[in-house]
């Protein structure tokens, strides 16, 4: 079945250290997006890319980094420079309409930093 | 801009009562209208859409009819059960743009 997989769902770090959150679709959507969710919050938009090699800041990027090598994966880092990375972690992807016909979203990845 | 305003929650709810979820939307064009749902620890899924007015989008006993007049999407179920719990999101989308999103409303229904 087609689907977009988010992995690890759990990912515990120490405070100051770089982590890398994997996102897979083989849905053969052309773009992806990272969203952060705090507790009670809706969606705050992390990244986003329309296209392979290229990808757009957020309303909230300072502190995380992406890439875009392949159409399927679209990994996010957490790095040292995020100031507070406990959070819950959605990966999405959609057609090139940008949504218009929806995003399908991964089951998300749980950070949390101690 | 475009922005999509849904009523504050908790909703609480007991069981078999009717539900409604109101959302109301400011957009430029003729957006596409949806309602996504979050169940705990879990992604969103996509539960309706509508891309025209008058569109009625159902799904699992859940509807929304694309109210342009009013510029409403308002999420109804006849009777809810508590597996219903959840988050309800509703978002809109216009031509080649990204999703916008409400901040979301949580059902809340007892036995």
């Amino acid at each position: 079945d087609g689907g977009i997989t988010q992995s690890p769902k759990y990912l515990f770090r120490k405070e100051g250290q770089n982590v890398t959150l994997s996102c897979e679709q083989n849905l053969n959507h052309d773009a992806m997006y990272w969203y952060r969710q705090d507790p009670g919050q809706g969606l705050r938009l992390i990244y986003y890319s329309q296209i392979v090699n290229d990808f757009q800041k957020g309303d909230i990027a300072e502190g995380y980094s992406v890439s875009r090598e392949k159409k399927e994966s679209f990994p996010l880092t957490v790095t040292s420079a995020q100031k507070n990375p406990t959070a819950f972690y959605l990966c999405a992807s959609s057609l090139k309409d940008g949504g218009g016909n929806g995003y399908t979203f991964g089951s998300g990845t749980r950070l949390t930093v101690v | 801009g475009d922005s999509v305003t849904q009523m504050e929650g908790p909703v609480t709810l007991s069981e078999e009562a009717f539900l409604t979820i109101n959302c109301t939307y400011t957009a430029t064009g003729y957006p596409s209208l949806f309602w996504y749902v979050q169940y705990p620890g879990e992604g969103l899924q996509l539960l309706l859409k509508a891309t025209k007015a008058d569109d009625k989008g159902s799904n699992k006993g859940f509807e929304a009819t694309y109210r342009k007049e009013t510029t409403s999407f308002h999420l109804e179920k006849g009777s809810v059960q508590v597996s219903d719990s959840a988050v309800y999101f509703c978002a809109l989308n216009t031509g080649f743009q990204k999703l916008v999103f409400g901040t979301g409303t949580r059902l809340l229904v007892s036995p």
